[in-house]
């Protein structure tokens, strides 16, 4: 089946640092969506690309919809502690007449105050 | 307030027991799904309905059945026959629209189900 490999798996910064993690696949995705997940609770939505090659923002987040259409990266910059979380990316697909996300493994940003 | 609800939060059950998951949305949504997440991993789709009385199998349906008798609700009962049932479950919601930005998906809380 279809898999994203996300990365770096876990990261451990200070605070006020920029933070970047990426998603690959070796298919194609027709949109990339970035959600963040905190403890106990459901992933929010912070990004969602829809075109090969956009670039956007929401605040301190950057992400970008690879050319290619399968990848994807996102950047936070200036971090501050309630940034602390997991990251997911996922790419979305048209299968059988239905939207489907497929998720990565998620990136878990630890902040050192 | 418009959203998505799930309960309850937590939930216990002995080994052999079937429970029902709750999913209630008022965004006026076509579509729901329901995905399973283990610990240190991301999600995985158990079932999705994108009309009421239809549904369809996920990834990892065995074990699970759904039902959609109205456009607001998408319940998930775990059987006995799951396997490895504990889990953190997580219900989602998205509109049927002819483009991209309107299939994106929003997820509810999630209810944390411990097999005893």
């Amino acid at each position: 089946g279809q898999q994203l490999n996300q990365s770096p798996q876990s990261m451990f910064i200070q605070e006020g640092e920029d933070v970047s993690m990426n998603c690959t696949s070796s298919s194609i995705f027709n949109t990339w969506l970035w959600y963040k997940q905190e403890p106990g609770e459901g992933p929010v939505l912070l990004i969602a690309l829809y075109k090969a090659g956009e670039l956007t923002s929401n605040g301190r987040l950057t992400a970008q919809f690879g050319i290619t259409r399968k990848d994807s990266f996102l950047n936070i910059s200036a971090s501050i502690p309630s940034d602390v979380g997991i990251y997911f990316c996922a790419g979305q697909v048209l299968i059988q007449g239905a939207q489907k996300l497929v998720f990565g493994q998620g990136t878990r940003l630890t902040i050192n105050p | 307030d418009g959203g998505i609800t799930q309960s309850p939060k937590y939930l216990f059950r002995k080994e052999g027991q079937n429970v029902t998951l709750s999913c209630e949305q008022n965004l006026n949504h076509d579509a729901m799904y329901w995905y399973r997440q283990d610990p240190g991993q991301g999600l995985r789709l158990i079932y999705y309905s994108q009309i009421v009385n239809d549904f369809q199998k996920g990834d990892i349906a065995e074990g699970y059945s759904v039902s959609r008798e109205k456009k607001e609700s998408f319940p998930l009962t775990v059987t006995s026959a799951q396997k490895n049932p504990t889990a953190f479950y997580l219900c989602a919601s998205s509109s049927r629209g002819t483009s991209f930005s309107t299939d994106t998906q929003y997820f509810g809380p999630g209810t944390r189900l411990t097999v005893l």
